[in-house]
């Protein structure tokens, strides 16, 4: 089955710095890859996803790269705002359309 | 706007007593899920439906059940609640092997 390792929070950050949040995966194949933001009392939300190799997913200002060499698919955003705090996952999708999450990094960004 | 609704937002039940948490969707997605997620965790996968299709996780308490009486309802019936059972439960659906989308979840507290 698939397994993802998921840089460990919490993250900190003080708004407009520069936001990078690890995750490497094995799957059997090629699979799909979300991440995924969970706000305070909600659900998950699809923040991005890729589908193929070198694909670059991206939304919100938050960016993601499918990168088949290192089985990596790091997000990243240039400027982060308050309203970004929130838990991330990423998450590798195989064919069976299941997901395995990783265990969530929790952002903080602060004034 | 379409959307996966979880109804209630939260649900207390007392240790031993049967709950039944409900999810209902207007996506006309052919794929449901159900997961629960404990504090500071990643959402573990309980069961999906594909289509009439009812698929277990293997590792998913026979205390966990399911129903889907039509494409746009799906129910969690937990039948003797222990208090390991506390957790966040969220209903997703998806198109196949499509992106997921989440419900808010309902947060279930036992007392």
């Amino acid at each position: 089955g698939n397994s993802v390792t998921q840089m460990e929070g919490p993250v900190t950050l003080s708004e407009e710095a520069f936001l990078t949040i690890n995750c490497t995966y094995t799957a059997t194949g090629y699979p799909s890859l979300f991440w995924y933001v969970q706000y305070p009392g909600e659900g998950l939300q699809l923040l991005l996803k890729a589908t193929k190799a070198d694909d670059k997913g991206s939304n919100k200002g938050f960016e993601a790269t499918y990168r088949k060499e290192t089985t990596s698919f790091h997000l990243e955003k240039g400027s982060v705002q308050v309203s970004d705090s929130a838990v991330y996952f990423c998450a590798p999708g195989a064919g069976s359309y299941q997901l395995t999450f990783g265990k969530g990094t929790k952002l903080s960004v602060i004034p | 706007d379409a959307m996966v609704i979880q109804n209630p937002r939260y649900q207390v039940t007392q240790f031993g007593k049967p709950v039944t948490l409900s999810c209902s969707q207007t996506l006309n997605h052919n794929v449901m899920y159900w997961y629960q997620q404990k504090s500071s965790q990643a959402p573990k996968l309980l069961f999906h439906y594909y289509d009439k299709d009812f698929n277990n996780e293997a590792d998913t308490p026979d205390n966990f059940q399911s129903r889907r009486p039509n494409t746009s309802f799906c129910f969690l019936d937990i039948r003797s609640p222990g208090l390991g059972d506390a957790a966040m439960y969220l209903c997703a659906t998806s198109k196949g092997t499509q992106s997921q989308h989440f419900g808010d979840g309902t947060r279930l507290s036992i007392l």
